[in-house]
Protein backbone atom coordinates (compact mmCIF):
# COMPACT_ATOMS: atom_id res chain seq x y z
CA UNK A 1 0.00 0.00 0.00
CA UNK A 2 1.32 3.45 -0.72
CA UNK A 3 1.94 6.07 2.29
CA UNK A 4 2.67 10.14 2.26
CA UNK A 5 5.46 11.44 4.62
CA UNK A 6 5.21 15.21 5.34
CA UNK A 7 7.91 15.37 8.15
CA UNK A 8 6.90 19.08 8.92
CA UNK A 9 4.08 19.75 11.10
CA UNK A 10 4.02 23.52 10.61
CA UNK A 11 6.64 26.12 9.22
CA UNK A 12 7.03 29.60 9.60
CA UNK A 13 8.85 31.98 6.75
CA UNK A 14 9.22 35.67 6.11
CA UNK A 15 7.27 37.16 3.49
CA UNK A 16 9.42 37.31 0.37
CA UNK A 17 11.63 34.64 1.55
CA UNK A 18 11.79 30.85 -0.72
CA UNK A 19 9.97 28.03 0.92
CA UNK A 20 10.35 24.43 0.63
CA UNK A 21 7.65 21.91 1.66
CA UNK A 22 9.22 18.41 1.96
CA UNK A 23 6.67 14.98 1.04
CA UNK A 24 8.22 11.54 1.16
CA UNK A 25 6.45 8.55 -0.71
CA UNK A 26 6.50 4.76 -0.32
CA UNK A 27 5.50 3.08 -3.46
CA UNK A 28 5.98 -0.20 -4.92
CA UNK A 29 5.50 1.49 -9.11
CA UNK A 30 5.66 4.98 -10.59
CA UNK A 31 3.48 6.85 -9.06
CA UNK A 32 1.15 9.60 -9.82
CA UNK A 33 1.93 12.50 -7.15
CA UNK A 34 0.28 15.62 -6.23
CA UNK A 35 0.23 18.69 -3.98
CA UNK A 36 -3.06 20.17 -2.61
CA UNK A 37 -3.84 23.47 -0.61
CA UNK A 38 -6.54 23.68 1.73
CA UNK A 39 -7.25 27.25 3.51
CA UNK A 40 -9.32 27.33 6.70
CA UNK A 41 -12.21 25.69 6.47
CA UNK A 42 -12.27 25.05 3.16
CA UNK A 43 -12.16 22.34 0.70
CA UNK A 44 -8.39 20.90 -1.10
CA UNK A 45 -7.50 23.18 -4.41
CA UNK A 46 -4.92 21.33 -6.81
CA UNK A 47 -1.71 23.18 -7.09
CA UNK A 48 0.12 20.52 -9.20
CA UNK A 49 0.82 17.07 -10.27
CA UNK A 50 3.11 14.43 -11.29
CA UNK A 51 2.27 11.67 -13.96
CA UNK A 52 5.19 10.88 -16.18
CA UNK A 53 7.81 13.12 -18.24
CA UNK A 54 9.99 16.06 -17.12
CA UNK A 55 10.51 16.09 -12.97
CA UNK A 56 10.51 19.76 -12.42
CA UNK A 57 6.67 20.19 -12.42
CA UNK A 58 4.78 23.82 -12.48
CA UNK A 59 2.10 24.98 -10.57
CA UNK A 60 -0.60 27.00 -10.22
CA UNK A 61 0.47 30.45 -7.67
CA UNK A 62 4.18 30.29 -8.65
CA UNK A 63 4.54 26.85 -7.12
CA UNK A 64 6.63 24.10 -8.24
CA UNK A 65 7.52 20.60 -7.51
CA UNK A 66 10.57 18.26 -7.89
CA UNK A 67 9.98 14.78 -8.62
CA UNK A 68 13.51 12.84 -7.39
CA UNK A 69 12.98 9.05 -7.81
CA UNK A 70 15.96 8.35 -5.94
CA UNK A 71 15.00 9.97 -2.58
CA UNK A 72 11.26 8.95 -2.76
CA UNK A 73 10.61 12.85 -2.12
CA UNK A 74 8.64 15.30 -4.07
CA UNK A 75 9.29 18.83 -2.40
CA UNK A 76 7.31 21.58 -3.42
CA UNK A 77 8.84 25.04 -3.33
CA UNK A 78 8.01 28.60 -4.11
CA UNK A 79 10.71 31.27 -4.67
CA UNK A 80 9.36 33.96 -2.91
CA UNK A 81 6.11 33.78 -0.62
CA UNK A 82 3.05 35.78 -0.64
CA UNK A 83 1.21 36.56 2.62
CA UNK A 84 -1.55 34.95 0.87
CA UNK A 85 0.02 31.39 0.94
CA UNK A 86 -0.52 31.17 4.02
CA UNK A 87 -2.95 27.58 4.34
CA UNK A 88 -2.32 23.84 4.72
CA UNK A 89 -0.43 21.91 2.30
CA UNK A 90 -1.14 18.40 1.46
CA UNK A 91 1.19 15.79 -0.59
CA UNK A 92 -0.54 13.08 -1.69
CA UNK A 93 0.20 9.81 -3.71
CA UNK A 94 -2.15 7.72 -6.01
CA UNK A 95 -2.32 4.84 -7.73
CA UNK A 96 -1.09 3.76 -11.37
CA UNK A 97 -2.38 1.79 -13.34
CA UNK A 98 -5.43 1.40 -10.91
CA UNK A 99 -8.21 3.23 -9.51
CA UNK A 100 -7.95 6.46 -8.07
CA UNK A 101 -7.42 6.08 -4.42
CA UNK A 102 -5.58 8.70 -3.33
CA UNK A 103 -3.62 8.74 0.17
CA UNK A 104 -2.88 12.24 1.58
CA UNK A 105 -0.20 13.11 4.05
CA UNK A 106 -0.74 14.84 7.31
CA UNK A 107 -0.29 18.46 6.10
CA UNK A 108 2.27 21.05 6.69
CA UNK A 109 0.84 24.32 8.30
CA UNK A 110 2.18 27.33 6.55
CA UNK A 111 2.46 30.57 8.43
CA UNK A 112 3.45 33.43 6.65
CA UNK A 113 4.93 36.51 9.24
CA UNK A 114 5.51 39.84 7.72
CA UNK B 1 -18.93 25.58 -15.17
CA UNK B 2 -19.55 24.50 -11.97
CA UNK B 3 -17.01 22.62 -9.81
CA UNK B 4 -17.88 20.14 -7.25
CA UNK B 5 -20.42 20.77 -5.08
CA UNK B 6 -21.60 19.40 -1.44
CA UNK B 7 -24.24 19.99 0.70
CA UNK B 8 -25.03 20.91 3.47
CA UNK B 9 -22.39 22.91 4.56
CA UNK B 10 -22.78 22.29 8.08
CA UNK B 11 -24.75 20.09 9.87
CA UNK B 12 -24.97 18.62 13.57
CA UNK B 13 -25.91 15.82 14.35
CA UNK B 14 -26.48 13.71 18.30
CA UNK B 15 -24.73 10.39 18.71
CA UNK B 16 -26.69 7.35 17.17
CA UNK B 17 -28.49 9.52 14.31
CA UNK B 18 -28.41 8.78 11.01
CA UNK B 19 -26.82 11.43 8.70
CA UNK B 20 -26.90 12.17 4.35
CA UNK B 21 -24.34 14.45 2.86
CA UNK B 22 -24.51 15.24 -0.91
CA UNK B 23 -22.41 15.50 -3.91
CA UNK B 24 -22.43 16.87 -7.18
CA UNK B 25 -19.22 16.08 -9.58
CA UNK B 26 -17.69 18.90 -11.69
CA UNK B 27 -19.58 18.78 -15.19
CA UNK B 28 -17.84 15.54 -17.42
CA UNK B 29 -17.01 14.01 -14.54
CA UNK B 30 -18.24 10.12 -13.93
CA UNK B 31 -16.79 8.96 -10.64
CA UNK B 32 -16.90 10.02 -7.07
CA UNK B 33 -14.99 9.93 -3.87
CA UNK B 34 -15.66 10.47 -0.29
CA UNK B 35 -12.88 11.34 2.20
CA UNK B 36 -13.16 12.00 6.11
CA UNK B 37 -10.86 14.64 7.58
CA UNK B 38 -10.39 15.08 11.13
CA UNK B 39 -9.39 18.03 12.73
CA UNK B 40 -5.72 18.50 12.31
CA UNK B 41 -5.34 15.55 9.42
CA UNK B 42 -4.68 14.77 6.40
CA UNK B 43 -8.16 13.25 4.33
CA UNK B 44 -9.12 9.81 4.82
CA UNK B 45 -10.16 7.61 1.92
CA UNK B 46 -13.99 6.65 2.38
CA UNK B 47 -15.15 4.83 -0.42
CA UNK B 48 -15.28 5.56 -4.31
CA UNK B 49 -18.31 5.11 -7.04
CA UNK B 50 -18.03 4.66 -10.47
CA UNK B 51 -20.98 3.53 -12.75
CA UNK B 52 -23.31 3.64 -9.66
CA UNK B 53 -21.26 1.02 -7.92
CA UNK B 54 -18.80 1.06 -5.00
CA UNK B 55 -15.32 -0.18 -6.60
CA UNK B 56 -13.11 1.12 -3.73
CA UNK B 57 -13.15 1.25 -0.40
CA UNK B 58 -11.10 2.63 2.68
CA UNK B 59 -10.93 0.95 5.91
CA UNK B 60 -14.31 2.52 7.21
CA UNK B 61 -16.82 0.20 8.74
CA UNK B 62 -19.95 -0.41 7.34
CA UNK B 63 -21.87 2.21 8.96
CA UNK B 64 -20.35 4.53 6.08
CA UNK B 65 -22.43 3.39 2.60
CA UNK B 66 -22.88 5.49 -0.08
CA UNK B 67 -24.76 5.86 -3.83
CA UNK B 68 -24.57 7.16 -6.62
CA UNK B 69 -26.94 8.20 -9.41
CA UNK B 70 -27.49 7.52 -13.06
CA UNK B 71 -26.44 11.83 -13.13
CA UNK B 72 -23.39 10.86 -11.43
CA UNK B 73 -24.31 12.81 -8.19
CA UNK B 74 -23.58 10.64 -4.63
CA UNK B 75 -24.76 10.19 -1.42
CA UNK B 76 -22.68 9.23 1.77
CA UNK B 77 -24.64 7.93 4.78
CA UNK B 78 -23.61 7.37 7.58
CA UNK B 79 -25.68 5.33 10.71
CA UNK B 80 -25.44 5.19 14.50
CA UNK B 81 -23.05 8.32 14.58
CA UNK B 82 -20.31 8.26 16.91
CA UNK B 83 -19.04 11.38 18.58
CA UNK B 84 -15.37 10.38 16.34
CA UNK B 85 -17.64 10.76 13.50
CA UNK B 86 -16.87 15.03 13.64
CA UNK B 87 -15.21 15.29 10.57
CA UNK B 88 -14.84 17.46 7.64
CA UNK B 89 -16.51 15.44 4.86
CA UNK B 90 -15.25 16.04 1.63
CA UNK B 91 -16.33 14.80 -1.67
CA UNK B 92 -14.06 14.26 -4.89
CA UNK B 93 -15.36 14.14 -8.34
CA UNK B 94 -13.05 12.84 -11.70
CA UNK B 95 -13.43 11.58 -15.02
CA UNK B 96 -12.00 7.88 -15.35
CA UNK B 97 -11.43 6.59 -19.27
CA UNK B 98 -8.69 4.44 -18.07
CA UNK B 99 -9.06 4.24 -14.33
CA UNK B 100 -5.69 5.13 -13.01
CA UNK B 101 -4.37 8.35 -11.95
CA UNK B 102 -6.51 10.91 -13.25
CA UNK B 103 -7.04 14.00 -10.67
CA UNK B 104 -9.71 14.75 -8.46
CA UNK B 105 -11.28 17.84 -7.85
CA UNK B 106 -12.58 19.01 -4.55
CA UNK B 107 -15.84 20.28 -3.33
CA UNK B 108 -15.92 22.89 -0.22
CA UNK B 109 -17.12 19.83 2.10
CA UNK B 110 -19.67 19.29 4.59
CA UNK B 111 -18.57 20.27 8.37
CA UNK B 112 -20.38 17.39 10.65
CA UNK B 113 -20.74 17.95 14.32
CA UNK B 114 -22.10 15.28 16.33
CA UNK B 115 -23.18 16.04 20.11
Amino acid sequence: AQSVTQPDIHITVSEGASLELRCNYSYGATPYLFWYVQSPGQGLQLLLKYFSGDTLVQGIKGFEAEFKRSQSSFNLRKPSVHWSDAAEYFCAVGVSGGYQKVTFGTGTKLQVIP
Amino acid sequence: DAGVTQSPTHLIKTRGQQVTLRCSPKSGHDTVSWYQQALGQGPQFIFQYYEEEERQRGNFPDRFSGHQFPNYSSELNVNALLLGDSALYLCASSFSPSGGGETQYFGPGTRLLVL
